[in-house]
């Protein structure tokens, strides 16, 4: 029972380089989410997908963009990287209908580091 | 001024007494309202979920929601040294499907 799966859990990356954080869940969601952790500051959503085929902009999109790939799959990439993107990074993914009482499902996290 | 508010605490409780923790939210479209534990180092877990006004018990654990004062809190009874964590407060508005969450508060129970 994997839930959502998240890799890799740690990278480090130099100012400029690119990378993808993958997101799979298998829970049959229409709802995927990437959010970031930084101290003191909770939760941002960088970008979420309310079901295949779409994506939205969350309160901090710019330097990151997303796929939507298939409804199991959502990634995130940093095109180049900035040591302000250092942070945790969380995938979630829920079904439909948050404001009805169904919840978000957290992955394990991405500790990203650039340097 | 960000949607969701939540004092960073740290919360010192003293164990098996109560700790009460408080969040207030802008949005008055806001619909349901959710409380996460998070463990150092772990990510986000549910513990309470409500989106009617007044108390809703699970355990050791109320929420309670004032949608008129925009205010929700959580009371965790009988705290455990276990219980040392981060608690986000969320809450989901009614348009579109995601969840917006305050800072954290981190609680701290001494035995």
């Amino acid at each position: 029972n994997a839930g959502v799966t998240q890799t890799p859990k740690f990278q480090v990356l130099k100012t400029g380089q690119s990378m993808t954080l993958q997101c799979a869940q298998d829970m049959n969601h229409n709802s995927m989410y990437w959010y970031r952790q930084d101290p003191g500051m909770g939760l941002r959503l960088i970008y979420y997908s309310a079901s295949e085929g779409t994506t939205d902009k969350g309160e901090v999109p710019n330097g990151y963009n997303v796929s939507r790939l298939n409804k199991r799959e959502f990634s995130l990439r940093l095109e180049s990287a900035a040591p302000s993107q250092t942070s945790v990074y969380f995938c979630a993914s829920s079904d439909t209908g948050l404001s009805s009482g169904n919840t978000i499902y957290f992955g394990e996290g991405s500790w990203l580091t650039v340097v | 001024q960000k949607e969701v508010e939540q004092n960073s605490g740290p919360l010192s409780v003293p164990e098996g007494a109560i700790a009460s923790l408080n969040c207030t939210y802008s949005d008055r479209g806001s619909q349901s309202f959710f409380w996460y534990r998070q463990y150092s180092g772990k990510s986000p877990e549910l513990i309470m979920f409500i989106y009617s006004n007044g108390d809703k018990e699970d355990g050791r654990f109320t929420a309670q929601l004032n949608k008129a004062s925009q205010y929700v809190s959580l009371l965790i009874r009988d705290s455990q040294p276990s219980d040392s964590a981060t608690y986000l407060c969320a809450v989901a508005q009614a348009a579109g499907n995601k969840l917006t969450f305050g800072g954290g508060t981190r609680v701290l129970v001494k035995p």
